[in-house]
């Protein structure tokens, strides 16, 4: 599974957006980027997922770029509760042997 | 939808004693579980992979005589930390797959005395 690069932290005022960048220059084309986050002492949270297209859910959209090496997660109005870990990873199907390996992510703080 | 529970959600336990942990999905089936394990200030770890009805596959590193899985239904694995010591102590957390995305359970702190 392709390797990701994300920003070790980021702070971001309450009501705005929340704009996370992910590196995944080396990305295959059957590969998805998924998208978790982990608040303090808790399991990790599913937020989203993409293959190519941009994707939107109730929690936040998903942005990649057409050449598929970087995507952005978007959190359209962050609240002090979205303070959290947030882990991008790229991987196969399972079907294809992919696995969930998670890097360092990125620990956003929202601030009041 | 897509809960998945573990059980305890901590615990306390003496050197050279064994810990049974659960990881249930409550409302869906799983044919596939993972175990993580997570150090203090660190990330997740992968440390095996669960099928429902065959043995678990380890990650390198990880010794499955320590580390014992058993997925004997489709919404339960159990891991059983046998002989604990406390390098031992850590956050397990296991997921469940469905269909093809991961949901995590919300973790087991096991602290080794």
């Amino acid at each position: 599974d392709a390797k990701t690069t994300q920003p070790p932290s980021m702070d971001c005022a309450e009501g705005r957006a929340a704009n996370l960048p992910c590196n995944h220059s080396t990305i295959s084309g059957n590969e998805y980027v998924y998208w978790y986050r982990q608040i303090h002492s808790q399991g990790p949270q599913y937020i989203i997922h993409g293959l190519k297209n941009n994707e939107t859910n109730e929690m936040a959209s998903l942005i990649i770029t057409e050449d598929r090496k970087s995507s952005t997660l978007i959190l359209p109005h962050a609240t002090l509760r979205d303070t959290a870990v947030y882990y991008c990873i790229v991987r196969v199907a399972y079907n294809q042997g992919g696995k969930l390996i998670f890097g360092q992510g990125t620990e956003l703080s929202v601030k009041p | 939808g897509a809960v998945v529970s573990q059980h305890p959600s901590w615990v306390i336990c003496k050197s050279g004693t064994s810990v049974k942990i659960e990881c249930r999905s409550l409302d869906f089936q799983a044919t596939t579980m993972f175990w993580y394990r997570q150090f203090p200030k660190q990330s997740l770890m992968l440390m095996a992979t669960s099928n429902e009805g065959s043995k678990a596959t380890y990650e390198q590193g990880v010794e499955k005589d320590k580390f014992l899985i058993n997925h004997a239904s489709l919404t339960l694995s159990t891991l059983t930390v046998t002989s604990a010591h406390p390098e031992d102590s850590s956050f397990y957390i296991c997921s469940a797959r469905f269909p093809d995305t991961q949901y995590f359970g919300p973790g087991t702190r096991l602290t080794v005395l």
